[in-house]
């Protein structure tokens, strides 16, 4: 089964840029997506296909994807971007898969 | 809107039962995912049922999973047997369009506790 890897916190101050980043075998040669998860919200994709942001998303946040690693970026980090964060591919033998997940705190 | 209902806490052994709800919208063009966030292991996808009831499960939980659609009550549910402590967790029902990869649409999760 193929295997998303992310680092399980990352920590930033206000005002600066959050990198979270998500490893996989050749991920570069597939589509990720990246979800907000809040506690007691519904989650939210706020990148598809890579670097796609979806409408209502602030242009704050943005993705990129090559070789091993899918990275996201949240520029001028504000309070309210502290959350869990999930990358997720689709694979044809497993479906849909998610990464560990990582928890940005924001200081 | 998506929301999900069921009890909360479940005894070893029993069988969870979850029901989303798809309200503002018809649920029969869309295929619905239950997927589930653990403390451990992060989200794990469960199972969907398409817009034309096929299903599909994670093979780690295929033994034990239902996902079945009730179209008349804009609903579609979770049976999960045998559970045990490592399935106590955060469960999301969620919507997916056509051939797209992701989940565009999520309810807010509900709790379920396996306890005896």
């Amino acid at each position: 089964s193929y295997v998303l890897t992310q680092p399980p916190s990352v920590s930033v101050a206000p005002g600066e840029t959050a990198t979270i980043t998500c490893g996989g075998n050749k991920i570069g040669s597939r589509s990720v997506h990246w979800y907000q998860l809040k506690p007691g919200q519904a989650p939210e994709v706020v990148i598809s296909y890579d670097s796609d942001r979806p409408s209502g998303i602030p242009e704050r946040f943005s993705g990129s994807n090559s070789g091993n690693t899918a990275t996201l970026t949240i520029s001028r980090v504000e309070g309210g971007d502290e959350a869990d964060y999930y990358c997720q591919v689709w694979d044809s033998s497993s479906d849909w898969v998610f990464g560990g997940g990582t928890k940005l705190i924001v200081l | 809107q998506l929301q999900e209902s069921g009890p909360g806490l479940v005894k070893p052994s029993d069988t969870l039962s979850l029901t989303c709800t798809v309200s503002g919208g018809s649920i029969s063009p869309y295929d619905w995912s239950w997927i589930r966030q653990t403390p451990g292991k992060g989200l794990e996808w469960i199972g969907y049922i398409s817009h034309s009831g096929t299903t599909n499960y994670n093979f780690s939980l295929k033994s034990r999973v239902t996902i079945s659609v009730e179209m008349s009550k804009n609903q579609f549910s979770l049976k999960l047997s045998s559970v045990t402590v490592a399935d106590t967790a955060v469960y999301y029902c969620a919507r997916r369009i056509g051939t797209i990869e992701y989940f565009d649409s999520w309810g807010q999760g509900t709790l379920v506790t396996v306890s005896s």
